[in-house]
């Protein structure tokens, strides 16, 4: 069974804190992504990582960075953390060989007071 | 850039009502479009996707229709039921692409 694990689901920051969200996958795929889900703005993109250590800006990175060192982890960072930050953060990697499906961990919770 | 439009934020329906989600995209290449459905503390996953302009797919008793001409992927359903109840989203990727665009998302509330 194809399976993203993200840790932790829930998190609660004071501004200026650091941040790491962490996302895993055991499904070998190369290409994994970040988006943050904010109501009525719907999934927007922050990162793609095309494989280890290839990485590439989405529509929304400022604030944000990535690391993937194993194909199997992506994490996200946000180095002093902003209060319009708070979100809900989805990773999910992509089944090449199942037409660009993409497969959606259950989402980490971020609170930055 | 590629741009997925719902418009409709919230429809709310009774069991057995009919089901039409309305999504238009944009988009300079050949897409491949998707509908994703997200239940409550869960993330999106994959509701159906069509490769193949004027090919429908179907899932779950849900069908959507991939119109070249009016750029449209409304997604429908004949009957619905109480376990229907969440978030849809239209999405797209392009040929060969990597970036999946994602609408706003519908959410359907079916009551009982």
């Amino acid at each position: 069974d194809m399976k993203v694990t993200q840790m932790p689901r829930y998190l609660i920051k004071r501004m200026g804190e650091n941040v790491l969200l962490e996302c895993g996958q055991d499904m070998s795929h190369e290409t994994m992504y970040w988006y943050r889900q904010d109501p009525g703005l719907g999934l927007q993109l922050i990162y793609i990582s095309y494989d280890v250590d290839s990485n590439s800006e989405g529509d929304i990175p400022k604030g944000y960075r990535v690391s993937r060192k194993k194909r199997e982890h992506f994490s996200l960072i946000l180095d002093s953390a902003k209060t319009n930050q708070t979100s809900v953060y989805f990773c999910a990697s992509r089944d090449r060989g199942h037409a660009e499906t993409l497969y959606f961990g259950s989402g980490t919770r971020l609170t930055v007071l | 850039g590629d741009s997925v439009t719902q418009k409709q934020g919230q429809v709310t329906l009774s069991e057995d009502d009919f089901l039409f989600i309305n999504c238009t995209y944009s988009t300079t290449t050949y897409p491949t479009l998707f509908w994703y459905v997200q239940y409550p503390g869960q993330g999106p996953q994959l509701l159906l996707k069509v490769t193949t302009a004027n090919n429908k797919g179907i899932s779950r008793g849900f069908e959507a229709t991939y119109d070249k001409g009016t750029t449209s992927f409304h997604l429908q359903k004949a009957s619905v039921q109480e376990s229907d109840s969440a978030v849809y989203f239209c999405a797209l990727v392009g040929y060969m692409g990597y970036k999946l665009t994602f609408g706003t998302g519908t959410s359907l509330l079916v009551d009982p």
